[in-house]
């Protein structure tokens, strides 16, 4: 049972390209998160998703956008890099919580990206 | 609208000694109340959570109450170890799709 994965673990990318952040979970979660981290800042959330086919725009979308074509699979894509994206990617997943009620979040251990 | 307010870093503190950090939150209704911890290099994991007033969450050692009264829901530990050093967030349900809104996390650095 691994969790949560991401792909890839690091990455340096130069302003204006593309890239894809994979995220996986092998606990049958229905919900899935993209969060980035910057110092001082906490945890922000760029995007979710509460099933597969679904997503929503969470406090940080532009300039990210999101997939979940399978229950255990959320992609995130930066379709231009811009230095202001250099940060730290994690994603998270959680049962459904039922209504009213709140669910642990599980996170994988993070990407780190660097836009030159 | 809902939110915390998590108490400043960094905290240095050396073994066995008595750990408070606080947190407050602003929220409508009682909703649970989390601490999650992110060691380095790591993603967060839970640490501890309280369902309803008056709970306590307790896990290795932490403890966390939740007072209704004073909107508080502060991270207790009496004898923290150098393997405690981390960064420590409180964390609020939102209501909806099971976001949180968590804090600017605690850095805990403990010396030997």
């Amino acid at each position: 049972n691994a969790g949560v994965t991401q792909t890839p673990k690091f990455r340096v990318l130069k302003t204006g390209q593309s890239m894809t952040l994979l995220c996986a979970q092998d606990m049958n979660h229905e919900y899935m998160y993209w969060y980035r981290q910057d110092p001082g800042m906490g945890l922000r959330l760029i995007h979710y998703s509460v099933g597969e086919g679904t997503t929503a725009k969470g406090e940080v979308p532009d300039g990210y956008n999101v997939s979940r074509l399978k229950k255990q699979n959320f992609l995130l894509g930066l379709e231009s890099a811009a230095p202001s994206q250099t940060s730290v990617y994690f994603c998270a997943s959680s049962y459904w919580p039922g209504p009213g009620l709140s669910e642990t979040q599980y996170f994988g251990p993070g990407t780190r990206l660097l836009v030159l | 609208g809902d939110s915390v307010t998590q108490m400043e870093g960094p905290v240095t503190l050396s073994e066995e000694a008595f750990l408070t950090i606080n947190c407050t939150y602003t929220a409508t209704g009682y909703p649970s109340l989390f601490w999650y911890v992110q060691y380095p290099g790591e993603g967060l994991q839970l640490l501890l959570k309280a369902t309803k007033a008056d709970d306590k969450g307790s896990n290795k050692g932490f403890e966390a109450t939740y007072r209704k009264e004073t909107t508080s829901f502060h991270l207790e530990k009496g004898s923290v170890q150098v393997s405690d050093s981390a960064v420590y967030f409180c964390a609020l349900p939102l209501n909806t799709g099971n976001q949180f809104y968590f804090g600017t996390g605690t850095s805990l650095t403990v010396i030997p």
